[in-house]
């Protein structure tokens, strides 16, 4: 099955820094999907980005479907950024079933 | 907004005992999937219903898990008799599949379960 790796696995930073998480993954995919887990472990559905680029607010991400990777872009973090975030993607089979990575844990300092 | 609800939140219970968990997908989804979260193993896919038939249920234990679809707004997961080792985060999430179009999942607020 399709391999998804995501880093850094791990990231601290001060309140109002930027960031950016990498998903990478292992062949063609359909869809992909960007989630953030929050400390409460409530899982919100972020970007819906099989291709291309989206912004929502401080978030935005990227897609490069042909070099098999995406991007999700935090600027000016805040503490509610914090928690996990992960990416999940669909292969080209048809079985529309996410592959999700093992996400990258955030916390954000005041 | 539209919701996925679970039920229930979290539950506590000793080895042996029948667990279920309940969920109601969102209006109009016509795919739901079940999910367990651990530490060890973060996010696993056990179970994935296309309207009401069981596709994939490749993920979960057969021998004491058991995932149903009674009608296309409840989904349940059964776990008897439930061991130590099943305790984690079961999350049910629901999408609209239409043709060669996946639309976003959307995702419960998760059951905690604890088996003593």
């Amino acid at each position: 099955g399709i391999q998804v790796e995501q880093s850094p696995p791990d990231l601290i930073l001060q309140e109002g820094a930027n960031s950016t998480l990498r998903c990478n993954f292992s062949d063609s995919v359909n869809n992909l999907q960007w989630f953030h887990q929050n400390p409460w472990g409530q899982l919100i559905n972020l970007f819906y980005i099989p291709s291309g680029t989206k912004q929502n607010g401080r978030l935005s991400a990227t897609t490069v479907a042909t070099e098999r990777y995406s991007l999700l872009y935090i600027s000016s973090s805040q503490t509610t950024d914090s928690g996990v975030y992960f990416c999940a993607v669909e292969g080209t089979g048809g079985s529309y079933i996410p592959t999700f990575g093992r996400g990258t844990s955030l916390i954000v300092h005041p | 907004d539209a919701r996925v609800t679970q039920t229930p939140r979290h539950k506590v219970t000793e080895m042996g005992q029948e667990v279920t968990m309940r969920c109601q997908p969102i209006l109009g989804h016509n795919t739901v999937f079940w999910y367990r979260q651990t530490m060890m193993q973060g996010l696993e896919l056990l179970a994935y219903f296309r309207n009401r038939a069981p596709l994939d249920d490749s993920g979960m234990p057969k021998d004491r898990f058991s995932a149903e679809m009674p009608d296309a707004t409840l989904a349940t997961l059964k776990i008897q008799p439930s061991e130590p080792r099943d305790s984690a985060v079961y999350f049910c999430a629901s999408a609209l599949v239409r043709g060669d179009v996946f639309q976003p999942q959307h995702f419960g607020d998760g059951t905690r379960l604890s088996i003593l």
